[in-house]
């Protein structure tokens, strides 16, 4: 069965600091899609960053990017310039497949929240 | 374009009561689905659909039933409301097909309390 674990349920970072957010994934299927979300207090969830099992570069999206290491099945965001507006918490997710094909749905790992300070 | 709207936004219910959450969106994606979250567990799968007419069960979707008549919209219906489903849900949605993120456009959440 498909799994996200995110082991850090939370995360302190001083303000202009990188943080790396970890996320291991289990899948069988050599074709797969990784995504994070944000969650800010208020509540929604904000799409953050994508990477496919078969691209070639770790995304980049502004200061956040992934590192995909896909060998040891994990996928972790990297903040650079931590910004007290980063302060939220953030989803790791795996697109899901079924028999051998992609779906559209989406399995979440229990998510960390992050504190940047000042 | 809205996005993914949700209402209501707050609703309380008393054990055995019946609602429908709404949710409708403008962006004329296909997949719809709906979300719980429930603290230290993530979001967790209800219902999905792939297009109107066409509907599936999710991870959790006991206690909870889907319809699908317009490509814009996609109801939740609590059938007869219990504590275990205090929680916040979400409603998303995206194209489907062979486009490369998947992206899921997210509501802004519904808080529901049983009681």
């Amino acid at each position: 069965a498909q799994k996200i674990t995110q082991t850090q349920p939370g995360m302190f970072v001083q303000e202009k600091e990188a943080v790396t957010l970890d996320c291991t994934y289990d899948t069988s299927d050599p074709s797969y899609g990784l995504f994070w979300y944000k969650q800010p207090s208020s509540g929604e969830m904000i799409f953050l960053i994508y990477q496919g099992s078969y691209d070639q570069q770790n995304a980049t999206e502004g200061r956040y990017s992934l590192n995909f290491q896909k060998a040891r099945k994990s996928a972790n965001l990297v903040i650079s310039a931590s910004q007290l507006g980063d302060s939220a918490m953030y989803f790791c997710a795996m697109r899901e497949t079924n028999n051998g094909g992609a779906t559209n749905k989406l399995i979440f790992g229990t998510g960390t929240l992050l504190a940047v300070q000042p | 374009n809205a996005g993914v709207t949700q209402t209501p936004k707050f609703q309380v219910l008393k054990t055995g009561q019946s609602m429908t959450l709404q949710c409708a969106q403008d962006m004329n994606h296909e997949y719809m689905s709906w979300y719980r979250q429930d603290p230290g567990m993530g979001l967790r799968l209800i219902h999905y659909s792939v297009g109107a007419g066409i509907t599936d069960q999710g991870e959790v979707p006991n206690g909870y039933n889907v319809s699908r008549s317009t490509t814009e919209d996609f109801p939740l219906r609590l059938l007869s409301a219990a504590p275990s489903q205090t929680s916040v849900y979400f409603c998303a949605s995206s194209y489907t097909g062979t486009g490369t993120t998947y992206e899921q456009y997210f509501g802004p959440g519904t808080r529901l309390t049983v009681t």
